[in-house]
């Protein structure tokens, strides 16, 4: 069984673009969330998707979006970035709901 | 709503030292409680988990948590420290209100340990 997995590993933008981050989550799972970890804090829940819908929205605004495929991967699309956008993003997935979430090893997302 | 407070920011400890890492929760339900450890440039490792039964919860690489409802803790600890602990530790409570389950975590606490 293959672990989850997120591309790229790292990316640089600049303010005001757009991005587009990947995860490929364990096979069968069909729950994906999302967290924004900042420097030195703890990871923030951007959203959560269960087969193929959003099912849960942290603190986050709209520019902040994301899609799951039935394919197991997802995607974490921010617009208008902004400086504080600059952080870790992970994502999880799960067999289920409520089930242990099982973690990438995240992108590290600069944003100049 | 759910939050968790993790005391101290850095800990350091001798190789062979006990390990004590702290987190205190709040839930206004019965909490469901993880510790998660992050190494350089990588993702969170479930380390254990506490739903319920026993207060006690050990999980991998001999690190075990007491799940205590009166002090409102879930402090970690390991009995002795060897150089490969050293990496962040956060901890976490599951919050499932609205229908997802999202977790909310500590802003967690690098542990050092020193040969």
């Amino acid at each position: 069984e293959t672990g989850v997995t997120q591309s790229p590993t790292h990316l640089i933008k600049t303010r005001g673009q757009q991005v587009t981050l990947r995860c490929s989550s364990q096979s069968g799972h069909n729950t994906v969330s999302w967290y924004q970890q900042a420097l030195g804090q703890g990871p923030q829940f951007i959203f959560q998707y269960y087969r193929e819908e959003e099912n849960g929205r942290g603190n986050f605004p709209p520019r902040f979006s994301g899609l799951q495929f039935p394919n197991y991967s997802s995607e974490l699309n921010v617009n208008a970035l902004e400086l504080d956008d600059s952080a870790l993003y992970l994502c999880a997935s799960s067999l289920d709901l409520y089930s242990e979430q099982f973690f990438g090893p995240g992108t590290r997302l600069t944003v100049l | 709503a759910q939050s968790v407070t993790q005391l101290g920011s850095h800990v350091s400890v001798s190789e062979g030292a006990l390990v004590l890492l702290r987190c205190n929760y709040s839930s206004s339900v019965p909490p469901y409680l993880f510790w998660y450890v992050q190494y350089p440039n990588q993702g969170l490792q479930l380390l254990l988990k506490y739903t319920t039964g026993a207060t006690l919860v050990k999980g991998i690489n001999g690190f075990e948590a007491e799940f205590k409802k009166s002090e409102t803790s879930f402090h970690l600890t390991k009995p002795s420290a060897h150089m490969s602990d050293a990496a962040e530790y956060f901890c976490a409570v599951s919050d499932r209100q609205g229908g997802s389950e999202k977790l909310v975590f500590g802003k967690g606490t690098k542990l050092t340990v020193n040969p």
